[in-house]
């Protein structure tokens, strides 16, 4: 079965500063591997999606890694804004493509 | 062009009774999926419509709860004879075929059994 576990927990930092984000899996034999924010009572909005052969992805300030025989993926946060607080889930795509196993989620507070 | 759509956004109900919570995906996505997140238990996968495809119920927590699919767009998931237990956000999300597509997300139906 697989699992999926997201550190910190929490986080807290000073806005102007890069940051990073774990996730990690049991199981390597995933599909791809998304990220996504949740703003609180929302949504899941998706930031990056890796499939399993690459090892990266970008998008504005946002950079994804991959890396599959470790079982671990970390989202790069540059130049951090107070826009930015939120709650960040990763999620790997197992069970014969049909299903998302989330991460618990590290909430990240960006301070003025 | 329009997100993936849920309704309703709040439901209270009474232990006992049953609900209906719909999800309209995006025009298009053949893939479907529920998810529920509950403070204890996190974000869980539920049950996965693939066109015409047999649905995935693996992530059915019992047989109180089923979902359909009519017509390959709209679902309804319901839950018979709701329990305390089953108070969480029902997170509907859509997606095109296969597994190199995103996942995109509703806004949920925040359900609280009293």
């Amino acid at each position: 079965k697989q699992e999926v576990t997201q550190i910190p927990a929490a986080l807290s930092v000073p806005e102007g500063e890069n940051l990073v984000l774990n996730c990690s899996f049991t199981d390597s034999a995933i599909y791809n591997l998304q990220w996504f924010r949740q703003d609180p009572g929302k949504g899941l909005t998706s930031l990056l999606l890796i499939q399993s052969s690459q090892r990266e992805q970008t998008s504005g300030r946002l950079n994804a890694s991959l890396d599959k025989s470790s079982g671990r993926s970390t989202l790069y946060i540059a130049a951090s804004q107070p826009g930015d607080s939120a709650t960040y889930l990763c999620a790997a795509l197992t069970g014969g493509g049909n299903k998302l196993t989330f991460g618990t989620g590290t909430q990240l507070k960006v301070e003025l | 062009g329009a997100g993936v759509s849920q309704s309703p956004s709040n439901k209270v109900t009474e232990k006992g009774k049953d609900v209906e919570l719909r999800c309209d995906p995006i025009s298009g996505h053949t893939a479907l999926y529920w998810y529920r997140q509950s403070l204890g238990q996190g974000l869980e996968f539920l049950i996965y419509f693939q066109g015409n495809s047999a649905p995935d119920k693996s992530g059915l927590p019992s047989d109180r709860f089923s979902a359909e699919r009519t017509g390959g767009s709209v679902s309804t998931l319901t839950i018979q004879r709701t329990q305390q237990e089953d108070s969480a956000v029902y997170l509907c999300a859509s997606s095109l075929t296969g597994q190199n597509y995103e996942q995109y997300f509703g806004p949920g139906t925040r359900l609280t059994v009293t």
